[in-house]
C-alpha cells in the first residue's frame, strides 16, 4: 500500500531535549516536506526536499533541521525543542514539485513540549 | 501577500442535506487549486485538483468549481453522510519559482444524524 509513515504519532518531551520525528514513503517520490498545523492557522511549511541531499527552508524553519540521505526518508530534527514548537506535524511526499502532483500526507505527529 | 480564505469556519448540517464551502484566494500567479479532506487526527487527503482552464470537477458526491476571474472556488457536497464530517482545506499553488503552496485554515464540517 502506497503510504507516508510518520513516527511517533504522539510525543511529549521537555524543553531542550533533542528529538527526531521520522518520515518514510514507499512511492519513490522525489519531493518531501514537513508542515506544522496550529489552531486557526493553515498548514505551514517547515522544510522541503526536492531530492536526495537537496533540502531548503520553508516558511517557518527556525528551530528545526532536516536531512535527506535516502530518497524514502526525511526525518525532522528538533535540536532544542521549546514550548512554542508544540504542534501537529505532517510529513508529505509527491512525485515531484509541490503543486503539480498530488501530495500524500502522513498520519501526523502530535508533539507537546513542556 | 498570497492568501487563501475559507468560509464558513464551521458548519453543521443534517445527514442527507447538501452544503457548499467557499474559498477565496489572492495567490498569484495561479497554477492550480486543490481541495483536501482532513479527518480528525489524520493527514489531509486530496479530493480534487483544478487548473486555470477548468471550471468544474467532480469526485463522487464532491463537486468543486473554480472561477479564475474572481479567484473563487467552492466545494459542493451532495447528500451528506456522517463520514463527511471532517475539515476541508483549500490549497492554492503559485507557479512562481518553486511552486509555493498556500493553505486555507479550513472549514470544519459536522454532519449530524
Amino acid at each position: 500500500e502506497a503510504q507516508v509513515t510518520q513516527n511517533p504519532r504522539y510525543l511529549i518531551t521537555v524543553t531542550g531535549k533533542k528529538l527526531t520525528v521520522t518520515c518514510s514513503q514507499n512511492m519513490n517520490h522525489e519531493y518531501m516536506s514537513w508542515y506544522r498545523q496550529d489552531p486557526g492557522l493553515g498548514l505551514r511549511q517547515i522544510y522541503y526536499s526536492m531530492n536526495v541531499e537537496v533540502t531548503d527552508k520553508g516558511d517557518v524553519p527556525e528551530g528545526y533541521k532536516v536531512s535527506r540521505k535516502e530518497k524514502r526518508n526525511f526525518p525532522l530534527i528538533l535540536e532544542s525543542p521549546s514550548p512554542n514548537q508544540t504542534s501537529l506535524y505532517f510529513c508529505a511526499s509527491s512525485l515531484y514539485g509541490q503543486g503539480g502532483t498530488e501530495a500524500f500526507f502522513g498520519q501526523g505527529t502530535r508533539l507537546t513540549v513542556v | 501577500k498570497n492568501q487563501v480564505e475559507q468560509s464558513p469556519q464551521s458548519l453543521i448540517i443534517l445527514e442527507g442535506k447538501n452544503c457548499t464551502l467557499q474559498c477565496n484566494y489572492t495567490v498569484s500567479p495561479f497554477s492550480n487549486l486543490r481541495w483536501y479532506k482532513q479527518d480528525t487526527g489524520r493527514g489531509p487527503v486530496s479530493l480534487t485538483i483544478m487548473t486555470f482552464s477548468e471550471n468544474t470537477k467532480s469526485n463522487g458526491r464532491y463537486t468543486a468549481t473554480l472561477d479564475a476571474d474572481t479567484k473563487q472556488s467552492s466545494l459542493h457536497i451532495t447528500a451528506s453522510q456522517l463520514s463527511d464530517s471532517a475539515s476541508y482545506i483549500c490549497v492554492v499553488t503559485s507557479n512562481f519559482g518553486n511552486e509555493k503552496l498556500t493553505f486555507g485554515t479550513g472549514t470544519r464540517l459536522t454532519i449530524i444524524p
